[in-house]
């Protein structure tokens, strides 16, 4: 059983579309993130929900509108999709344990915007 | 604010070699530190922790030695393998709610 999912793993779209990606994890964790990776890697953290609140959000465009139904899922949508947008983009989830805590990983959304 | 610092990559090693990746960080307070692996098309996985100062985390023969001092925390590896291939994460969890991870390091061994 896969612990945190992600669909769809790839994802083509035209610019100026709107376009969702949903997570679900089963680990029951209590919190859940979405990060994006860019081309050459870098892990940048872009929400933070925890039993369904935000509790993290960077400066990202308003074009992102994170949605947390239950606390097992964390859906991402993006509204007038632009070409910087096109990244890999990662769920995780972890349980509160303070500094110690691991945060566990999706296998990614890979997004390509032409 | 917290900062995590990683030799850049990529790193590039016969098998059997040692590895050694540097990772200092700016932290307030008494941050946990972590390596996380990334293997080709998956997501970040841990790999090991430590959690205060002086404590050793390892896993799979790796292992790193949270230095408050040096404020490093060194991945190594005695002798590498082929299937060790992947990019590897430092990162560090401080009092705020957010992971900070470094920039990743890119490791390639060759047969």
């Amino acid at each position: 059983d896969t612990a945190v999912s992600q669909t769809p793993k790839y994802l083509v779209t035209q610019m100026g579309n709107d376009k969702s990606i949903k997570c679900e994890q089963n680990l029951g964790h209590d919190t859940m993130y979405w990060y994006k990776q860019d081309s050459k890697k870098f892990l940048k953290i872009m929400f933070s929900y925890n039993n369904k609140e935000l509790i993290i959000n960077e400066t990202v465009p308003n074009r992102f509108s994170p949605k947390s139904p239950d606390k097992a899922h964390l859906n991402l949508h993006i509204n007038s999709l632009e070409l910087g947008d096109s990244a890999v983009y990662f769920c995780a989830s972890s349980q509160e344990q303070g500094r110690a805590e691991t945060q566990y990983f999706g296998p990614g959304t890979r997004l390509l915007v032409l | 604010g917290d900062s995590v610092t990683q030799m850049e990559g990529p790193v590039t090693l016969s098998e059997e070699a040692f590895l050694t990746i540097n990772c200092t960080y700016t932290a307030t307070g008494y941050p946990s530190l972590f390596w996380y692996v990334q293997y080709p098309g998956e997501g970040l996985q841990l790999l090991l922790k430590a959690t205060k100062a002086d404590d050793k985390g390892s896993n799979k023969g790796f292992e790193a030695t949270y230095r408050k001092e040096t404020t490093s925390f060194h991945l190594e590896k005695g002798s590498v393998q082929v299937s060790d291939s992947a990019v590897y994460f430092c990162a560090l969890r401080g009092g705020y709610q957010k992971v900070t991870f470094g920039t990743g390091t890119k490791l390639q061994v060759i047969p």
